[in-house]
């Protein structure tokens, strides 16, 4: 079974911050490493896909990178705002089905 | 563009009781998942399906049955509802196979309370 690791667990910010957590996964075998934005009691919605080392999506102030070598996507939100409170999941595509992180809870205060 | 639906969105039952989810997606994918979202553990994945009448055990297939007799509906069975059952499902549906990138779409959730 893929393992993927998701940090922080949770996080706390002000209004106005910028922020960032990380996707780690085995880095062998890599296929995509998909990053979904979950509100409680709704979808999860996908922000991003990416396939490539080194890849870098960027909507609006939301943007990530990845890195297939060393197992690892960041995602950066900048200037964090009230509405991006969430959990944001990580999941790595393999074979025919996503293995999904844990998540981070982002908790944005204003 | 209807998309995802799960049904029912609530429920509630009783230990020992039969218990379906529906699921429909009206994007014609060929790819269909069922998840289950507890806390402490994220998604798991409990079946998914590849096309009509081929699917496949996720990482907590017990005591849930599946079936897909047809590409739009991928209906999620509890045989006999435990406690532990109590979570929240999701079913997501994908064009192709994710390892190609492709995105996975999630319903909305079906809260289900075994008592």
């Amino acid at each position: 079974i893929l393992n993927v690791e998701q940090s922080p667990q949770s996080l706390h910010v002000q209004e106005g911050d910028s922020t960032n957590f990380t996707c780690s996964f085995p880095s062998s075998n890599f296929y995509a490493l998909h990053w979904y934005r979950w509100e409680t009691a709704k979808s999860p919605e996908a922000l991003f896909v990416m396939t490539l080392n080194g890849d870098e999506k960027k909507k609006g102030r939301i943007s990530a990178t990845l890195n297939t070598k060393e197992g690892y996507s960041y995602l950066y939100i900048k200037g964090s705002q009230p509405e991006d409170s969430a959990t944001y999941l990580c999941a790595l595509g393999g074979s025919e089905k996503l293995v999904f992180g844990k998540g981070t809870k982002l908790t944005v205060n204003p | 563009d209807a998309g995802i639906t799960q049904s029912p969105r609530y429920k509630i039952t009783e230990t020992g009781r039969q218990v379906t989810l529906m699921c429909h997606q009206t994007w014609s994918h060929s790819y269909m998942f069922w998840y289950r979202q507890d806390l402490g553990h994220g998604l798991r994945l409990i079946y998914y399906s590849a096309a009509a009448d081929i699917t496949d055990k996720g990482e907590v297939p017990d005591g849930y049955v599946v079936s897909r007799s047809k590409t739009e509906n991928f209906p999620l069975t509890l045989e006999s509802a435990t406690r532990s059952q109590t979570s929240v499902y999701f079913c997501a549906s994908s064009e192709s196979e994710v390892l190609s990138g492709n995105t996975i779409y999630f319903g909305e959730g079906s809260w289900l309370t075994v008592v």
